[in-house]
């Protein structure tokens, strides 16, 4: 299974809203509504950010957002603060053996 | 309060065995799965494969299958990830996270143990 594909970078300023995309297939992100966001900043454990594509868990900002097209999942960020700027993570499931496949992940900064 | 919280940084040789933990507690540990991810330095997140400590039931990513075993003692509600000889392409911090039955993201995390293996 290959990584699905996200951008190296983005950025914003402050109160713009940004979108970073992750790419797969019809075999993991077009195959199933199981795509999911995390947050990492420096040093720190991933977050869970956004799940099955568009929901938000508790205490997670409603600037944050989740769709998907097709193959496509994006994460957008609407009104960036400063404590936005960090590493982001797309995930999704990839079918048999509960695998699921990471992107990249996109290093987001906050101009 | 959920937690996952992992054993310490580990320093080892290449050949060596090396077995990190991570304890579960504020939840019931035997009703989700726990996973493992591998970042390696400077890079992304890797799923490496993921455990149902409530009957052992454990599945692999093919890119680690083989190359790393992980277990459960859920009498001390707490998951594992071992190593029967390490190498330097080891070297990386290690997370567990927990994952509930029937879905496919991982809502906690534990704080990651750093393995560095080095001669």
């Amino acid at each position: 299974q290959s990584a699905l594909t996200q951008p190296p970078s983005a950025s914003g300023s402050p109160g713009q809203s940004v979108t970073i995309s992750c790419t797969g297939t019809s075999s993991d992100v077009g195959g199933y509504n199981y795509v999911s966001w995390y947050q990492q900043h420096p040093g720190k454990a991933p977050k869970l950010m956004i799940y099955e594509v568009s929901k938000r868990p508790s205490g997670v900002p409603d600037r944050f957002s989740g769709s998907k097209s097709g193959n496509t999942a994006s994460l957008t960020v609407s009104g960036l603060q400063a404590e936005d700027e960090a590493d982001y993570y797309c995930s999704s499931y990839a079918g048999s053996n509960s695998y699921v496949v990471f992107g990249g992940g996109t290093k987001l900064t906050v101009l | 309060e959920v937690q996952l919280v992992q054993s310490g940084a580990e320093v080892k040789k290449p050949g060596e065995s090396l077995k990190i933990s991570c304890k579960g507690s504020g939840y019931s540990f035997t009703s989700y799965w726990i996973g493992w991810v591998r970042q390696m330095p400077g890079k992304g997140l890797e799923w490496m494969g993921i455990i149902y400590p409530g009957d052992s039931d454990t599945r692999y990513s093919p890119s680690f299958q083989g190359q790393v075993t992980i277990s459960a003692d859920k009498s001390i509600s707490t998951a594992y990830l071992q190593w029967s000889s390490l190498k330097a392409s080891d070297t990386a911090m290690y997370y567990c996270a927990r994952r509930v039955v029937g879905l496919y993201y991982f809502d906690y995390w534990g704080q990651g143990t750093l393995v560095t293996v080095s001669s």
